[in-house]
């Protein structure tokens, strides 16, 4: 079936960092790529999304492009703040249902 | 707007007892999910609704799981019995129909079974 892959965390990193993700896919054909996003204690949030090749999808600082050619969609920011501590997940839209990463754990210290 | 809404948000219970969850989705939203998302791991679909009708509860384990979405609104989760590895929290998720649109989560139901 399709997976989703992620870097795995922790991640610790000092403020006004540079954060990087990787997030590849393999679903077949041109599935929509999601970024969601898991603060402490609270749901998932959709941070971002992309619904074809060459997209980018960009929310609160944070940018990913649909990079088809390398089933990628890796998630960036330049500056980091202790907000952004949560866990990470990457997801891929296809069939009808998202399949998730397993998420990454980022931890912003100040 | 109000979100996806769970409840209850949180549940201990022995092993072989029963437990219910509840959703209730987006207005509107005539797609709905349940998800379950095991400790480090990402979400893993259980079942999808649209409207009242199941269209995929290929990963429900139907053994010991169910759920109903009679009227097409609200929808309920039922394990019984609970086992210890079903400790997890259940997600419900909905859209405005499967195709292409986003994906809103409530805030999940945590399980421990002890």
């Amino acid at each position: 079936g399709d997976s989703v892959t992620q870097m795995e965390g922790p991640v610790t990193l000092s403020e006004e960092a540079f954060l990087t993700i990787n997030c590849t896919y393999t679903a077949t054909g041109y599935p929509s790529l999601f970024w969601y996003v898991q603060y402490p204690g609270e749901g998932l949030q959709l941070l971002l999304k992309a619904t074809k090749a060459d997209d980018k999808g960009s929310n609160k600082g944070f940018e990913a492009t649909y990079r088809k050619e390398t089933t990628s969609f890796h998630l960036e920011k330049g500056s980091v703040q202790v907000s952004d501590s949560a866990v990470y997940f990457c997801a891929d839209s296809n069939d009808y249902k998202l399949s998730f990463g397993a998420g990454t754990t980022v931890t912003v210290r100040a | 707007e109000a979100g996806v809404v769970q409840s209850p948000r949180y549940k201990i219970i022995e092993k072989k007892q029963p437990v219910a969850f509840w959703c209730n989705p987006i207005s509107g939203h005539n797609t709905l999910y349940w998800y379950r998302q095991n400790l480090g791991q990402g979400p893993e679909l259980l079942i999808r609704y649209e409207n009242e009708e199941a269209v995929d509860d290929s990963q429900l384990p139907k053994d010991r799981f169910s759920a109903e979405r009679l009227k097409g609104v609200d929808s309920t989760l039922k394990i019984q019995p609970a086992e210890l590895g079903d400790s997890a929290v259940y997600l419900c998720a909905s859209s405005p129909t499967a195709s292409g649109n986003t994906i809103y989560f409530g805030e999940g139901s945590w399980l421990t079974v002890v």
